[in-house]
């Protein structure tokens, strides 16, 4: 199978703090992964698409400064939450896209982030 | 443009009772379709997905979905309910090649013994 791991899977921070959250492919190359963002009893949501060495694409709504994305190697990305607030606090789940694997998003376990 | 629409945010079953969660898709091209189930506090994981095969897929747990175009529904059903089958349950659409996924809005399932 394909297995995506995110670090740390729990993480409280003061407010004006930054988080770093990584999401890496252990047994395939992901060229594209996708990060998302789920409220509680909600769906989840699309916040931006990286592909491995090139700028995120954001999607509408979504601060690229706040929320920075690199994406350095096809096993490694990483999402940043700057000066993060309470209204940050949410589960942040990453996906990986395996290439010329079938059309298929392998999510990882997610993270949940507490901003206090 | 691609959606999908999840009809029941909540659905509670008896358990060995049938199970069937409804999804109802828009795309403007021939979609692919998935559902992924997700466990409190956990990740999702990929249940069954349709890419333009057979219309009736069958996947993990005993759940299977059948790809209607003409009602463009994907409706998910399991014959008997379990116990360990209470999670939430999302649908979800990708056209085509495009890489973006779109999910539904999720629905709870809720096994009764």
């Amino acid at each position: 199978g394909a297995v995506v791991s995110q670090h740390p899977s729990w993480v409280i921070c003061k407010s004006g703090t930054s988080v770093k959250i990584e999401c890496r492919s252990l047994d395939f190359q992901a060229t594209t992964m996708f990060w998302y963002r789920q409220f509680p009893k909600q769906s989840l949501m699309l916040m931006a698409t990286s592909n491995e060495g090139s700028k995120a694409t954001y999607e509408q709504g979504v601060e690229k400064d706040k929320f920075l994305i690199n994406h350095a190697s096809l096993t490694l990305s990483t999402l940043t939450v700057t000066s993060a607030h309470p209204e940050d606090s949410s589960f942040y789940i990453c996906s990986g896209h395996r290439e010329g694997g079938q059309e298929t998003q392998y999510f990882g376990p997610g993270t949940r982030l507490l901003v206090l | 443009a691609q959606s999908v629409t999840q009809l029941g945010s909540h659905v509670s079953v008896s358990e060995g009772a049938l199970v069937l969660l409804r999804c109802n898709y828009s795309s403007s091209v021939p979609p692919y379709l998935f559902w992924y189930v997700q466990y409190p506090n956990q990740g999702l994981q990929l249940l069954l997905k349709y890419t333009s095969a057979a219309t009736l897929v069958k996947g993990i747990n005993g759940f299977e979905a059948e790809f209607k175009k003409s009602e463009t529904s994907f409706h998910l059903t399991k014959p008997s309910a379990h116990m360990s089958d209470a999670a939430e349950y999302f649908c979800a659409v990708k056209a085509g090649g495009y890489q973006k996924v779109t999910f539904g809005t999720g629905t709870k399932l809720q096994v009764i013994p």
